[in-house]
């Protein structure tokens, strides 16, 4: 069964910076694309970040230039490094295994919340 | 960037209707289109690919159709655990969510 387990989450002041984790299993971590994606309180869904099994890295313009992503296979984890975090990256972080069809996200982890606040 | 507009962004459904929700893009993203299903409190599932391709496990009574810009998430006869909200996404150009369609009693 395919099992992803973020964590990580927690209050930051604004300016600061942020580490989450993702653990996977259940499943060759290495030969998967994997994704960060959130969403803040009554907002939708929003894609955060790419990272392709080959390492290639994808950003939106939101978070491009202060967010890194980035994978260790032998631990079959995934992270994403936020930094210069603001109120409007307070959110419920989700990671998510990127599909072999379609491109589309065919797992997801139960999310971690991240609150921006002084 | 691709924009991926949904509507209704609400709708009101009685158990057994069919509801129909429908997701446009911005510009031509061929079959690119995923829609999923989100709960409160819960991970979101994927429900179709390949904007009509049912992922394993998802009940028939989900359909998706559409190409291009123009789509559309079928259910065919509402039930109980059905209520929730619905986002399309595209992944032809990185990824875009829409902004959801919150199905309610």
């Amino acid at each position: 069964e395919v099992q992803l387990v973020e964590s990580g989450g927690g209050l930051v002041q604004p300016g600061g910076s942020l580490r989450l984790s993702c653990a996977a299993s259940g499943f060759t971590f290495s030969s998967y694309d994997m994704h960060w994606v959130r969403q803040a309180t009554g907002k939708g869904l929003e894609w955060v970040s790419a990272i392709r099994s080959a390492g290639d890295t994808y950003y939106p313009g939101s978070v491009k230039g202060r967010f890194t992503i980035s994978r260790e296979n032998v631990k079959s984890s995934l992270y994403l490094q936020m930094n210069s975090l603001t109120a409007g990256d307070t959110a419920v972080y989700y990671c998510a295994r990127g599909g072999r069809l379609g491109e589309s996200f065919d797992s997801w982890g139960q999310g971690t919340l991240v609150t921006v606040s002084s | 960037d691709i924009q991926m507009t949904q509507s209704p962004s609400s709708l009101a459904a009685s158990v057994g209707d069919r509801v129909t929700i429908t997701c446009r893009a911005s510009q031509s993203i061929y079959r690119y289109l995923n829609w999923y299903q989100h709960k409160p409190g819960k991970a979101p599932k994927l429900l179709i690919y390949a904007a009509s391709s049912l992922q394993s496990g998802v009940p028939s009574r989900f359909s998706g159709s559409g190409s291009g810009t123009d789509f559309t998430l079928t259910i065919s006869s509402l039930q109980p655990e059905d209520f929730a909200t619905y986002y399309c996404q595209q992944s032809y150009d990185t990824w875009t969510f829409g902004q959801g369609t919150k199905v309610e009693i």
